[in-house]
């Protein structure tokens, strides 16, 4: 079974400060994951994602993430977070095992203040 | 590119209607569809996926016979939410996976909040 675990319900953070957002998950062999940003009423956005190769990917809006199997963890981070950052921030899992569908965390809010 | 949609965005119908939502694929050839049921202030839930020309497979829980999906095109799939009961009241998001440039990502659509009176 494949899961995603985001421990942090909510963080609020200052603007210009730095943003780290975890994510754990479970997957059977060689994982897809993905972060995914959903700002109120909207769909959502892919900000990146990691298949294979170097294990830390850079995004859109200036976001990263670093993929570390040891830990079977997949952290967002943004060294400097804009008030337009304030959004949800889904991490999902995926992969040939189950025929790429995904699986997302619950999800963490964050919440920017001035 | 990558750009996928929906219609309606908003929908309010009255209980025992049905509704039809639309999930497009505008630049992009999708050979698969999915679509989620999110709650407020919670995760999404994969609720079925749609092969084009194929019958939807539905995740555990779902019922088919409530929730109609149909993938006719590799552009377009629907889901008709058949006499909808004030519970299914929610936001239906679909994504597109296709040939984007990546087979393995799934691409988004707006989302559309449906409201049963």
């Amino acid at each position: 079974a494949q899961s995603v675990t985001q421990p942090d319900i909510h963080i609020t953070v200052s603007e210009g400060a730095s943003l780290e957002l975890r994510c754990n998950y479970s997957y059977g062999a060689t994982p897809y994951l993905f972060w995914y940003v959903q700002s109120p009423g909207q769909g959502l956005q892919l900000l990146l994602k990691y298949f294979s190769g170097d294990t830390l990917v850079q995004g859109i809006k200036g976001f990263e993430a670093e993929f570390k199997r040891s830990q079977s963890s997949f952290n967002l981070r943004k060294p400097s977070v804009h008030w337009s950052d304030a959004a949800e921030y889904f991490c999902a899992v995926g992969g040939r095992l189950n025929d790429y569908k995904l699986s997302f965390g619950a999800g963490t809010t964050v919440t920017v203040r001035a | 590119g990558a750009v996928v949609s929906q219609h309606p965005s908003r929908v309010i119908c009255k209980s025992g209607t049905s509704v039809k939502i639309e999930c497009r694929s505008l630049d992009f050839q999708a050979t698969t569809m999915f679509w989620y049921r999110q709650f407020p202030k919670q995760s999404l839930m994969l609720m079925a996926t749609s092969n084009e020309g194929s019958k939807a497979t539905y995740e555990q829980g779902v019922e088919k016979d409530k929730f109609l999906i149909n993938h006719a095109s590799l552009t377009l799939s629907t889901l008709t939410v058949t006499s909808a009961h004030p519970e299914d009241s929610s936001f239906y998001i679909c994504s597109a996976r296709g040939l984007a440039g990546s087979t393995d990502t799934q691409y988004f659509g707006p989302g559309t909040r449906l409201t049963v009176l």
